[in-house]
């Protein structure tokens, strides 16, 4: 069936860094992708979405391009700041469907 | 601006309590969800419903129902509450009719079962 695998964390980085969190993803059909953002003590929110191969997302300084070649849709920020830290999960919307698999998420520390 | 709202923040029960998890959205989306969250594991399935009355078994239904009477309310039951059911619960809503609509999502209820 169709499945998220993300890198695991925690990832630590000092103010400024450069921020990759690995993503890909399985899926038979054409879904959309999803990054959610959880901010300490709330719900998840949608922080960027991408609808077929070749598309960027990008929202507040991030940014995923949806790779179908390698399965892939990596989210990135040239620099990041301590409200930054979150957890990060990429998601993906079954074709067709309205069902949401979700990865196990990047918990993301940011120093100042 | 679209809400989810959670009944409860925090909860705590003790083993064999029948449990309402509550969560009303005022988006008048037709699509309804409850995830459980635990650590290493991500946001799993436990129901859905796509319309009132309906509904709809996810990856881990087991020990849960749900109730949705009417549109903007989707409640989750533990008839028979257990220390695994020990979690952080997620309620999220999305529209119907487009197929890669987000969700959005309550804060979550952190649920102890002693």
């Amino acid at each position: 069936g169709n499945s998220v695998t993300q890198m695991e964390g925690p990832v630590t980085l000092s103010e400024e860094a450069f921020l990759t969190i690995n993503c890909t993803y399985t899926a038979t059909g054409y879904p959309s992708l999803f990054w959610y953002v959880q901010y300490p003590g709330e719900g998840l929110q949608l922080l960027l979405k991408a609808t077929k191969a070749d598309d960027k997302g990008s929202n507040k300084g991030f940014e995923a391009t949806y790779r179908k070649e390698t399965t892939s849709f990596h989210l990135e920020k040239g620099s990041v700041q301590v409200s930054d830290s979150a957890v990060y999960f990429c998601a993906l919307s079954e074709d067709g469907g309205f069902k949401t698999i979700f990865g196990a998420g990047t918990r993301l520390f940011v120093k100042a | 601006d679209v809400k989810v709202t959670q009944s409860s923040r925090y909860l705590v029960k003790r083993t064999g309590e029948k449990v309402f998890l509550e969560c009303v959205q005022d988006m008048d989306h037709e699509n309804m969800f409850w995830y459980r969250q635990d650590p290493g594991l991500g946001l799993r399935l436990i129901y859905f419903s796509y319309d009132v009355k309906m509904k709809e078994k996810g990856d881990i239904p087991e020990g849960y129902s749900v109730s949705r009477e009417k549109k903007e309310r989707f409640s989750l039951i533990l008839e028979s509450a257990s220390t695994n059911q020990t979690s952080m619960y997620l309620c999220a809503s999305s529209l119907a009719g487009v197929w890669n609509q987000p969700q959005h999502f309550g804060d979550g209820t952190r649920l102890s079962i002693l």
